[in-house]
């Protein structure tokens, strides 16, 4: 079964330029999250989505959206970007379902997508 | 507000010698706690998840506690390899709507 893919790997942009990655889960997996991963601050919760419907939001900027197409692909664009957003970008995927009670599923990590804004 | 904290920040240990690494969590209400491993340049990779009512998991060297009551686990790393050279990142699950904490990892040397 292949695993997480994430498409760019690299990326370089310039200040104000928006950027869209790209990301392709697990055959069957439906949840999709986002994390935004820098040296300072860790792993942070972007968004997850189930289903093309955005599930959960962290504590981003509107310049931070997502969306899932029906084949459980998902996309992720930053607006307006400042050499903050330079970062790893990670996306996972996990059967988990919304509604049941199960919810432990395991998540599994793409390889990212390394942001970088000049 | 809901908090991860791991502890040490980074630890260097020599190969073959155990080692654990602690977290302590705020967050509430509890669903589940994971631990995982992360190498260089790649993403994160699960290697435990346990519920309220689990105290240990193991994962092949690795194995997990975890203490409801005081809200602490461990991740208990034996006969350590060189290939266990990593960040090793706690995550906890809030109850209901399932958004997950992170801590800011420990990140661990193995030197021969």
């Amino acid at each position: 079964k292949a695993g997480v893919t994430q498409t760019p790997r690299y990326l370089i942009k310039t200040r104000g330029q928006q950027v869209t990655l790209s990301c392709s889960p697990i055959s069957g997996h439906r949840s999709v999250s986002w994390y935004q991963q820098t040296p300072g601050q860790g792993l942070q919760f972007l968004f997850e989505y189930f289903s093309e419907t955005q599930r959960n939001k962290g504590n981003f900027p509107g310049r931070f959206s997502g969306r899932q197409f029906s084949n459980s692909r998902s996309e992720m664009n930053v607006s307006t970007l400042e050499l903050g957003d330079s970062a790893l970008y990670l996306c996972a995927s996990s059967s988990k379902s919304f509604g049941l009670a199960k919810s432990e599923e395991t998540q599994y990590f793409g390889p990212g997508t390394r942001l970088l804004v000049l | 507000k809901n908090q991860v904290e791991q502890s040490p920040q980074s630890l260097i240990i020599l190969e073959g010698k155990n080692c654990t690494l602690q977290c302590n969590y705020t967050v509430s209400p509890f669903s589940n706690l994971r631990w995982y491993k992360q190498d260089t340049g790649r993403g994160p990779v699960s290697l435990t998840i346990m519920t309220f009512s689990e105290n240990t998991k193991s994962n092949g060297r690795y194995t997990a506690t975890l203490d409801a009551d005081t809200k602490q686990s461990s991740l208990h790393i034996t006969a350590s390899q060189l290939s266990d050279s990593a960040s090793y990142i706690c995550v906890v699950s809030n109850f209901g709507n399932e958004k997950l904490t992170f801590g800011t990892g420990t990140r661990l040397t193995i030197i021969p």
